[in-house]
Protein backbone atom coordinates (compact mmCIF):
# COMPACT_ATOMS: atom_id res chain seq x y z
CA UNK A 1 0.00 0.00 0.00
CA UNK A 2 1.29 3.34 -0.67
CA UNK A 3 2.67 5.29 2.38
CA UNK A 4 3.92 8.57 0.92
CA UNK A 5 1.85 10.60 -1.38
CA UNK A 6 3.15 13.25 -3.21
CA UNK A 7 2.05 16.78 -4.10
CA UNK A 8 1.62 18.53 -6.25
CA UNK A 9 1.18 15.42 -9.18
CA UNK A 10 2.98 17.64 -11.48
CA UNK A 11 4.77 20.93 -11.46
CA UNK A 12 5.79 23.04 -13.99
CA UNK A 13 8.53 25.76 -13.33
CA UNK A 14 11.04 28.37 -15.01
CA UNK A 15 14.56 27.96 -14.74
CA UNK A 16 15.99 29.59 -11.64
CA UNK A 17 12.51 29.30 -9.67
CA UNK A 18 12.25 27.45 -6.65
CA UNK A 19 10.50 24.19 -6.73
CA UNK A 20 8.51 23.03 -3.66
CA UNK A 21 7.21 19.68 -3.27
CA UNK A 22 5.20 18.12 -0.38
CA UNK A 23 4.49 14.80 0.95
CA UNK A 24 2.01 13.04 3.55
CA UNK A 25 2.08 9.77 5.32
CA UNK A 26 -0.11 7.48 7.67
CA UNK A 27 2.01 5.71 10.18
CA UNK A 28 5.13 6.01 12.39
CA UNK A 29 8.62 6.60 10.43
CA UNK A 30 11.93 5.71 11.41
CA UNK A 31 12.96 8.09 8.50
CA UNK A 32 11.75 9.76 5.21
CA UNK A 33 13.86 9.82 2.08
CA UNK A 34 13.27 11.50 -1.40
CA UNK A 35 14.42 9.89 -4.59
CA UNK A 36 14.72 11.60 -8.17
CA UNK A 37 14.05 9.64 -11.10
CA UNK A 38 14.90 10.57 -14.71
CA UNK A 39 12.60 9.15 -16.91
CA UNK A 40 12.67 5.38 -17.84
CA UNK A 41 16.09 5.03 -15.30
CA UNK A 42 16.77 4.00 -11.86
CA UNK A 43 15.79 6.01 -8.67
CA UNK A 44 18.73 8.02 -6.93
CA UNK A 45 18.54 8.58 -3.61
CA UNK A 46 18.72 12.41 -2.77
CA UNK A 47 18.53 12.70 1.21
CA UNK A 48 17.49 11.23 4.43
CA UNK A 49 15.91 13.03 7.34
CA UNK A 50 15.48 10.93 10.66
CA UNK A 51 12.37 11.10 12.17
CA UNK A 52 13.84 13.56 15.05
CA UNK A 53 14.68 15.91 12.92
CA UNK A 54 13.19 18.76 11.57
CA UNK A 55 15.33 20.56 8.69
CA UNK A 56 18.17 18.93 6.50
CA UNK A 57 19.99 20.65 3.25
CA UNK A 58 22.30 18.73 1.04
CA UNK A 59 23.47 21.43 -1.49
CA UNK A 60 19.96 23.30 -3.24
CA UNK A 61 17.93 20.78 -1.66
CA UNK A 62 15.98 21.93 1.60
CA UNK A 63 13.97 18.89 3.18
CA UNK A 64 11.90 20.04 6.27
CA UNK A 65 9.93 17.13 8.48
CA UNK A 66 6.87 17.85 10.56
CA UNK A 67 5.73 14.12 11.77
CA UNK A 68 3.01 15.82 14.03
CA UNK A 69 1.30 16.40 10.91
CA UNK A 70 3.29 13.45 9.23
CA UNK A 71 4.10 15.54 6.23
CA UNK A 72 7.56 16.34 4.49
CA UNK A 73 8.47 19.26 2.05
CA UNK A 74 11.16 19.26 -0.47
CA UNK A 75 12.74 22.48 -1.56
CA UNK A 76 14.71 22.93 -4.73
CA UNK A 77 16.73 26.28 -4.90
CA UNK A 78 17.33 27.95 -8.28
CA UNK A 79 16.26 25.03 -10.14
CA UNK A 80 17.54 23.75 -13.63
CA UNK A 81 16.54 21.92 -16.85
CA UNK A 82 19.01 18.95 -15.49
CA UNK A 83 16.07 18.84 -12.67
CA UNK A 84 13.31 17.59 -14.62
CA UNK A 85 12.50 14.64 -13.18
CA UNK A 86 9.98 12.91 -10.82
CA UNK A 87 11.03 12.90 -7.50
CA UNK A 88 9.65 10.52 -4.93
CA UNK A 89 9.17 10.21 -1.00
CA UNK A 90 9.88 7.44 0.83
CA UNK A 91 9.24 6.31 3.90
CA UNK A 92 10.66 3.09 6.46
CA UNK A 93 8.23 2.38 9.39
CA UNK A 94 9.16 2.64 12.47
CA UNK A 95 8.30 -1.06 14.01
CA UNK A 96 10.11 -2.75 10.71
CA UNK A 97 12.81 -3.82 12.32
CA UNK A 98 15.94 -4.84 10.68
CA UNK A 99 14.40 -4.67 6.74
CA UNK A 100 14.56 -1.09 6.26
CA UNK A 101 11.55 -1.90 3.91
CA UNK A 102 11.04 1.51 2.11
CA UNK A 103 7.08 2.52 1.03
CA UNK A 104 7.15 4.90 -1.74
CA UNK A 105 4.67 7.59 -2.61
CA UNK A 106 3.64 7.90 -6.44
CA UNK A 107 5.37 10.63 -6.90
CA UNK A 108 5.67 14.34 -8.51
CA UNK A 109 6.87 15.16 -11.67
CA UNK A 110 9.20 18.44 -11.98
CA UNK A 111 9.71 20.10 -15.15
CA UNK A 112 11.44 22.62 -15.67
CA UNK A 113 11.48 24.82 -18.36
CA UNK A 114 14.89 26.83 -20.12
CA UNK B 1 33.24 1.51 -4.19
CA UNK B 2 29.82 -0.22 -3.75
CA UNK B 3 28.29 -1.08 -7.14
CA UNK B 4 24.79 -2.99 -8.36
CA UNK B 5 24.22 -4.52 -11.58
CA UNK B 6 20.79 -5.73 -13.36
CA UNK B 7 20.22 -7.04 -16.13
CA UNK B 8 18.87 -7.02 -19.04
CA UNK B 9 17.57 -3.29 -19.58
CA UNK B 10 14.70 -4.43 -21.78
CA UNK B 11 12.96 -7.65 -22.29
CA UNK B 12 9.57 -8.66 -24.01
CA UNK B 13 8.68 -12.32 -23.59
CA UNK B 14 5.31 -13.94 -24.43
CA UNK B 15 2.82 -14.44 -22.15
CA UNK B 16 3.33 -18.16 -20.60
CA UNK B 17 7.21 -17.73 -21.20
CA UNK B 18 9.55 -18.14 -18.56
CA UNK B 19 11.28 -15.61 -16.39
CA UNK B 20 14.50 -14.76 -14.82
CA UNK B 21 15.79 -11.12 -13.64
CA UNK B 22 19.23 -10.56 -12.45
CA UNK B 23 21.01 -8.50 -9.51
CA UNK B 24 24.43 -8.57 -7.75
CA UNK B 25 25.90 -5.98 -5.44
CA UNK B 26 29.48 -5.36 -5.18
CA UNK B 27 31.55 -4.21 -2.94
CA UNK B 28 29.63 -5.03 0.23
CA UNK B 29 28.60 -8.27 2.52
CA UNK B 30 25.48 -9.14 3.66
CA UNK B 31 23.46 -6.10 2.27
CA UNK B 32 19.56 -5.77 1.86
CA UNK B 33 18.23 -7.07 -0.93
CA UNK B 34 14.80 -5.68 -2.84
CA UNK B 35 13.09 -6.15 -5.58
CA UNK B 36 10.39 -3.02 -6.70
CA UNK B 37 7.79 -3.02 -9.56
CA UNK B 38 6.73 0.43 -11.11
CA UNK B 39 3.79 0.59 -13.34
CA UNK B 40 3.70 3.06 -15.66
CA UNK B 41 3.47 6.46 -14.21
CA UNK B 42 2.86 5.07 -10.74
CA UNK B 43 5.05 4.79 -7.01
CA UNK B 44 6.92 1.55 -6.91
CA UNK B 45 5.31 -1.36 -5.02
CA UNK B 46 8.00 -3.32 -3.26
CA UNK B 47 7.51 -7.50 -4.34
CA UNK B 48 10.43 -9.16 -2.15
CA UNK B 49 13.13 -8.26 0.12
CA UNK B 50 15.88 -10.22 1.54
CA UNK B 51 17.73 -9.91 4.41
CA UNK B 52 20.39 -13.10 3.83
CA UNK B 53 21.21 -15.57 1.92
CA UNK B 54 17.95 -17.70 1.41
CA UNK B 55 15.92 -15.81 3.31
CA UNK B 56 13.30 -14.33 1.18
CA UNK B 57 10.00 -12.40 2.43
CA UNK B 58 6.82 -11.81 -0.13
CA UNK B 59 5.35 -8.97 0.05
CA UNK B 60 2.30 -9.59 -2.49
CA UNK B 61 1.01 -12.55 -3.69
CA UNK B 62 1.83 -13.04 -7.41
CA UNK B 63 2.95 -14.64 -9.80
CA UNK B 64 6.50 -14.26 -9.35
CA UNK B 65 8.87 -15.54 -6.75
CA UNK B 66 12.40 -14.37 -5.75
CA UNK B 67 15.87 -15.89 -4.73
CA UNK B 68 19.03 -15.43 -2.88
CA UNK B 69 21.75 -18.22 -3.54
CA UNK B 70 24.64 -15.92 -2.96
CA UNK B 71 25.23 -13.00 -0.29
CA UNK B 72 25.32 -10.35 -3.29
CA UNK B 73 22.95 -12.12 -5.57
CA UNK B 74 18.86 -11.47 -5.82
CA UNK B 75 17.06 -13.27 -8.66
CA UNK B 76 13.25 -12.62 -9.46
CA UNK B 77 11.92 -15.55 -11.27
CA UNK B 78 8.38 -16.50 -12.83
CA UNK B 79 7.37 -19.90 -14.60
CA UNK B 80 4.12 -18.29 -16.77
CA UNK B 81 4.24 -14.87 -17.48
CA UNK B 82 1.35 -13.03 -17.63
CA UNK B 83 0.15 -9.34 -19.31
CA UNK B 84 -0.40 -8.09 -15.97
CA UNK B 85 3.77 -8.66 -15.20
CA UNK B 86 4.74 -6.27 -17.76
CA UNK B 87 6.38 -3.22 -15.38
CA UNK B 88 9.82 -1.68 -14.89
CA UNK B 89 11.52 -3.59 -12.43
CA UNK B 90 14.12 -2.26 -9.82
CA UNK B 91 16.67 -3.73 -7.59
CA UNK B 92 17.86 -2.30 -4.39
CA UNK B 93 20.47 -2.55 -1.87
CA UNK B 94 20.79 -0.85 1.59
CA UNK B 95 23.80 -0.79 3.93
CA UNK B 96 21.43 -0.22 7.08
CA UNK B 97 19.52 1.95 9.15
CA UNK B 98 19.64 5.91 7.80
CA UNK B 99 21.24 5.21 4.68
CA UNK B 100 19.43 5.19 1.12
CA UNK B 101 18.93 2.99 -1.02
CA UNK B 102 20.87 2.45 -3.93
CA UNK B 103 19.03 1.31 -6.82
CA UNK B 104 20.12 -0.66 -9.89
CA UNK B 105 19.24 0.28 -13.48
CA UNK B 106 15.84 -1.37 -14.00
CA UNK B 107 14.52 -4.02 -16.66
CA UNK B 108 11.12 -3.15 -18.21
CA UNK B 109 9.38 -5.95 -18.84
CA UNK B 110 6.73 -6.02 -21.81
CA UNK B 111 4.93 -9.35 -21.58
CA UNK B 112 2.91 -9.49 -25.12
Amino acid sequence: SQQGEEDPQALSIQEGENATMNCSYKTSINNLQWYRQNSGRGLVHLILIRSNEREKHSGRLRVTLDTSKKSSSLLITASRAADTASYFCATVGASGGSNYKLTFGKGTLLTVNP
Amino acid sequence: SQTIHQWPATLVQPVGSPLSLECTVEGTSNPNLYWYRQAAGRGLQLLFYSVGIGQISSEVPQNLSASRPQDRQFILSSKKLLLSDSGFYLCAWIRGANYGYTFGSGTRLTVV
